[in-house]
């Protein structure tokens, strides 16, 4: 079955500073890949999604994401942070309906 | 247009008793999906309907949990007695279903504590 690795538990940056987090995932068969952030006690709220096509993906919130097949990579970035970007980040693969989640980055905005 | 609503928000029991949780996805929206979110984890798939059909509860625990969509709409979850273990965050999601990479909207969520 299709998983997704987060790398990194916990990313703190400076407000202003680029934000990076790295999501790498595996899939049989071509997945449609998606970033979903969660603020405290609230639902998750996606950001973007692949599914086909151009393979850098523009969000919500400025984040954007590039798919790369030969990495087996979809890393989310920010070019520069925000006090309100702190919350948890997951990665999520998903194929045929079936939505694997990641165990989640929680990033931190320092001022 | 309204959300996920989930309720309760959050729940504290005591071991061995039932809990249900209530969810009333997006209008319109077929696919239904409960997930677990453990602690520090990311959700797990419990249950997902398309309409009344429940088509993937492989990573449902039959013997203590169960869950209905009766009309298509509105579903609900079941545990039954709780241990506690099932301390987690259940949410629940929603979306049209008219193509696989149609978005899920979650709602925010019941926090179930066990005692």
């Amino acid at each position: 079955a299709q998983s997704v690795t987060q790398l990194g538990s916990h990313v703190s940056v400076s407000e202003g500073a680029l934000v990076l987090l790295r999501c790498n995932y595996s899939s049989s068969v071509p997945p449609y890949l998606f970033w979903y952030v969660q603020y405290p006690n609230q639902g998750l709220q996606l950001l973007l999604k692949y599914t086909t096509g151009a393979t850098l993906v523009k969000g919500i919130n400025g984040f954007e994401a590039e798919f790369k097949k030969s990495e087996t990579s979809f890393h989310l970035t920010k070019p520069s942070a925000h006090m309100s970007d702190a919350a948890e980040y997951f990665c999520a693969v998903s194929v045929k309906n079936d939505m694997r989640f990641g165990a989640g980055t929680r990033l931190t905005v320092k001022p | 247009e309204a959300g996920v609503v989930q309720s309760p928000r959050y729940k504290i029991i005591e071991k061995k008793q039932p809990v249900a949780f209530w969810c009333n996805p997006i209008s319109g929206h077929n696919t239904l999906y409960w997930y677990l979110q453990n602690l520090g984890q990311g959700p797990e798939l419990l249950i997902r309907y398309e309409n009344e059909e429940a088509v993937d509860d492989s990573q449902l625990p039959k013997d203590r949990f169960s869950a209905e969509r009766l009309k298509g709409v509105d579903s609900t979850l079941k545990i039954q007695p709780a241990e506690l273990g099932d301390s987690a965050v259940y949410l629940c999601a929603s979306s049209s279903g008219e193509v696989v990479t149609d978005t899920q909207y979650f709602g925010p969520g019941t926090r179930l504590t066990v005692l």
